[in-house]
């Protein structure tokens, strides 16, 4: 069965520091891999999506992926961290097999960045 | 452009009742999908839906749960004869044909009381 692992349940980040937040996925076949954003009260932001090509994806807001096939992994990262980067992230992927939007999501990953 | 529109924000209901919740989606999108977030979870998919026609129900409740997406108006999600178990926040997404990542609505708070 498809799955997606967020590991962290929180992640805290000084300002100006990198910050990675931790994806994994399980499914058969190439998966098309997502990240999104939810702020307090807030539908979910759409960051960037790898389905092939470059492993290394650039999205919104400074914020980048890299596409692991062996450690099927999908990890988001950002080289500076911003006060207002603090909000919820989650991963999702998608059964290419599968119907288009139905995307499994992982629990998510609640980003504090300290100033 | 507005954004996908979800109405009402939030939605109070006893046990027994109806619930529906409305979703307008990005001018331009033909493709509508509902997922339910339940408290300290990821979001999950319920239904994919074109115009007039269901896509993908493979993630709605068997029982009391339906979705429409008519060939004029909004999305319609309908609960019926609700229960506190179907407290949850309520997204809805859309997108444009192809690849193109999906849109997501504020969402719709509703508690059963």
């Amino acid at each position: 069965a498809q799955s997606v692992a967020q590991p962290e349940d929180q992640v805290n980040v000084a300002e100006g520091n990198p910050l990675t937040v931790k994806c994994t996925y399980s499914v058969s076949g190439n998966p098309y891999l997502f990240w999104y954003v939810q702020y307090p009260n807030r539908g979910l932001q759409f960051l960037l999506k790898y389905i092939t090509g470059d492993n290394l994806v650039k999205g919104s807001y400074g914020f980048e992926a890299e596409f692991n096939k062996s450690q099927t992994s999908f990890h988001l990262k950002k080289p500076s961290a911003l006060v207002s980067d603090s909000a919820l992230y989650f991963c999702a992927v998608r059964d290419p097999g599968g119907s288009q939007g139905n995307l499994i999501f992982g629990k998510g990953t609640k980003l504090s960045v300290k100033p | 452009n507005a954004g996908v529109m979800q109405n009402p924000r939030h939605l109070v209901r006893r046990r027994g009742q109806e619930a529906r919740l409305r979703c307008s989606p990005m001018k331009g999108h033909s493709h509508v999908y509902w997922y339910r977030q339940l408290p300290e979870e990821g979001l999950k998919f319920m239904v994919y839906l074109q115009k007039e026609n269901i896509i993908d129900e493979s993630g709605m409740p068997k029982e009391r749960f339906s979705a429409e997406f008519p060939k004029e108006g909004p999305s319609i999600l309908r609960i019926q004869q609700v229960v506190r178990g179907d407290s949850a926040a309520y997204f809805c997404a859309s997108s444009s044909q192809g690849e193109g990542e999906a849109f997501f609505g504020q969402g719709t708070r509703l508690t059963v009381v």
